[in-house]
């Protein structure tokens, strides 16, 4: 199974654009990213899948450099109610593989 | 539409007891998974079906756990003989195809405490 690293925690102030970089240096040919989103007290929501390049949709992007082995994830004028964890994975065939994630802190 | 549901949503027992725990999943979605998570930690994969049997059962952490879903909709993970290491919120998750790449809707989980 592919291993992901990500920070462990990230702060940002209200309105800035927020990247977290997720490295996934042992990536399969058939591996998507996935990433994911908790708040305390409820299940991981599905944020944005990509396999290359730059993907985005009304949340956030994902971008993934031609090697692939790494991603990041932007996320666009952050608000109070983006605090939350961020997990990022890699699957392919197999059952999602989760880390401890990047706690991320929106600031007033 | 509704989402996945789960209950209880707080389980109080005592260590040594069985208990039960349950998922609703979204209406017409194949595929089911349980997770555990433990406080600080990301999700760890336990079981997944695909319809009515299990596709993969290689993180149940023991044969005290078990996990049935008879009819390819609801789904139910029993734990016997419950140890106070279980204590953690056991969180369902459904999605559309088989694939397990594809996205998948969690449900609120359970928080199972064992005294």
């Amino acid at each position: 199974l592919a291993k992901t690293t990500q920070p462990i925690s990230m702060d940002s102030y209200e309105g800035q654009e927020v990247n977290i970089t997720c490295s996934h240096n042992n990536i399969a040919t058939n591996d998507y990213i996935t990433w994911y989103q908790q708040f305390p007290s409820q299940g991981p929501r599905f944020i944005i899948q990509g396999y290359k390049t730059k993907v985005t949709n009304e949340v956030a992007s994902l971008f993934i450099p031609a090697d692939r082995k790494s991603s990041t994830l932007s996320l666009p004028r952050v608000s109070l109610s983006d605090t939350a964890v961020y997990y990022c994975l890699v699957s392919g065939n197999t059952p999602l593989v989760f880390g401890k994630g990047t706690r991320l802190s929106v600031i007033a | 539409g509704a989402g996945v549901s789960q209950t209880p949503s707080n389980k109080v027992t005592e260590k040594g007891k069985y208990v039960e725990l349950r998922c609703d999943p979204i209406s017409g979605h194949t595929a089911l998974y349980w997770y555990r998570q433990s406080l600080g930690q990301g999700p760890e994969f336990l079981i997944y079906f695909q319809g009515t049997g299990a596709a993969d059962d290689s993180g149940l952490p023991n044969d005290r756990f078990f996990a049935v879903r008879p009819e390819g909709s609801v789904s139910t993970l029993k734990i016997q003989r419950t140890e106070r290491g279980d204590s953690a919120v056991y969180l369902c998750a459904s999605s559309l195809t088989m694939g397990t790449r594809d996205e998948q809707y969690f449900g609120p989980g359970t928080r199972l405490t064992v005294t």
